[in-house]
């Protein structure tokens, strides 16, 4: 079965702190990794993504790192500010014909203190 | 929320009884999926739709049927809810498959007493 691990399930972070979500994948076909964040009553919102092509991406205070032979991606948001509480998902899916699915991560609920 | 719609958003319902949820996009997106959520499994997928009566099943589709009749709407149908289905139901759509931007509607609470 196509998993994705995602750890931890909860964070608590200083306001101005690193917030760090790591995930973990089986499947090597996986070629696209996205995070979605989502705020309590709405549905989840992509944040940011990236493909296995580069080893990291930033946009703004939030970086995907990415480590294709230890098949393991994980987000970092720097400066964390409480508008960042949230729940974080990670996920994965391929872009081979018939990838319809995402694969979620159980999620990681996160709380940026003042 | 994209251009997304559900409906209702909030429903209880009783053991037994059969339940519609809508989905209403104006996206003219071609994908359709629909997905429940619940504390310590995070998003498990249901049902998706690759195009007008063009569906196929999700991880999670025992006691879930699905209907595409139009581009803009996706219906997910619990034939006799249990409570088992007590669960945050969310539909996304996305333009390409796989490997393109998934966006999610509000989502609908539904409870199965």
């Amino acid at each position: 079965q196509q998993q994705v691990k995602q750890s931890p399930q909860s964070l608590i972070v200083q306001k101005g702190g690193i917030s760090i979500i790591n995930c973990a994948y089986e499947n090597t076909a996986f070629d696209y990794f996205p995070w979605y964040q989502q705020f309590p009553g709405k549905g989840p919102a992509l944040l940011i993504a990236i493909r296995p092509d580069v080893s990291e991406k930033k946009e703004g205070r939030f970086t995907i790192s990415f480590n294709k032979s230890a098949k393991q991606f994980s987000l970092h948001i720097m400066d964390s500010q409480p508008g960042d509480s949230a729940t974080y998902f990670c996920a994965a899916s391929y872009s081979g014909a018939g990838s319809y699915q995402l694969t979620f991560g159980k999620g990681t609920k996160l709380s940026v203190i003042p | 929320d994209a251009g997304i719609t559900q409906s209702p958003r909030h429903k209880v319902t009783e053991t037994g009884t059969p339940v519609t949820l809508r989905c209403h996009q104006t996206e003219n997106h071609r994908y359709m999926y629909w997905y429940r959520q619940d504390p310590g499994h995070g998003l498990r997928l249901i049902h998706y739709s690759y195009g007008v009566k063009d569906t196929d099943k999700g991880e999670v589709s025992d006691g879930y049927s699905v209907s595409r009749s139009k581009t803009e709407d996706f219906l997910l149908t619990l034939e006799s809810a249990t409570s088992s289905q007590t669960s945050v139901y969310f539909c996304a759509i996305s333009r390409l498959a796989g490997d393109n931007e998934q966006f999610f509607g509000p989502g609908t609470r539904l409870t199965v007493l």
